[in-house]
């Protein structure tokens, strides 16, 4: 059972362009984390949000978690080559554990 | 500060054979976790430990996985006999004190590529 649904799975763009990748679920979470994957590398945390209805902004990437602590969503505007790579939401239980999405492969072409 | 080490980096046996993959966490972090990765999905929990207690192994298919963190340190996970949808990613974590805090990082390491032929 895939407790936390990303979408779209897969994106390419162009430069420039913005963007915004989804992750639901029918369950709360104390917490939601952000990754990011580059290939042949592990996830790196890019935020954490742990309020209902939190925004925060790291340059071009807005994150938000939603009023009920089931959903969250990543913006980034005017996406950079830079930027491609497998984005993964990740819920946080009690004890650690993380339950991941199955990611959003987001491909930004010059 | 020396990030989440493992080794080998990539591993291709055949199925039925054993293979091992080993993780070093960063130091004085508490908590390793052991994720496996399959292509196209994200991480999915294997094993957790405490220092070198399990705390979470619910996911482990125990028939034919094992793990160990004997001194609290290093790590070692296992496969014998190997199938071929054991093929994937294997991703070490640790954190500091994955128990203690719900917002707490996990660092990974680089992962060990499996094929299982």
């Amino acid at each position: 059972t895939q407790l936390l649904e990303q979408s779209p799975q897969f994106l390419s763009i162009q430069e420039g362009e913005n963007l915004t990748v989804y992750c639901n679920s029918s369950s709360v979470f104390s917490s939601l984390q952000w990754y990011r994957q580059e290939p042949g590398e592990g996830p790196v945390l890019l935020v954490t949000v742990v309020t209902g209805g939190e925004v925060k902004k790291l340059k071009r990437l807005t994150f938000q978690f939603g009023d009920a602590r089931k959903d969250s969503s990543l913006h980034i505007t005017a996406a950079q080559p830079g930027d491609t790579g497998l984005y993964l939401c990740a819920g946080a239980r009690e004890g650690g554990k993380l339950i991941f999405g199955q990611g959003t492969e987001l491909s930004v072409k010059p | 500060e020396a990030g989440v080490a493992q080794s080998p980096r990539y591993k291709i046996i055949e199925k039925r054979q054993s293979v091992a993959f080993w993780c070093n966490p960063i130091s004085g972090h508490a908590t390793l976790y052991w994720y496996q990765q399959i292509l196209g999905q994200g991480p999915k929990l294997l094993i957790q430990f405490q220092n070198n207690g399990v705390v979470d192994d619910s996911q482990l298919p125990k028939d034919r996985f094992s793990a160990e963190r004997l001194k609290g340190v290093d790590s070692t996970l296992k496969i014998q006999p190997a199938k071929l949808e054991d093929s994937a990613v294997y991703l070490c974590a640790s954190s500091l004190d994955g128990l203690a805090a719900l917002q707490e990082t996990q660092y990974f390491g680089p992962g060990t590529r499996l094929l299982v032929l």
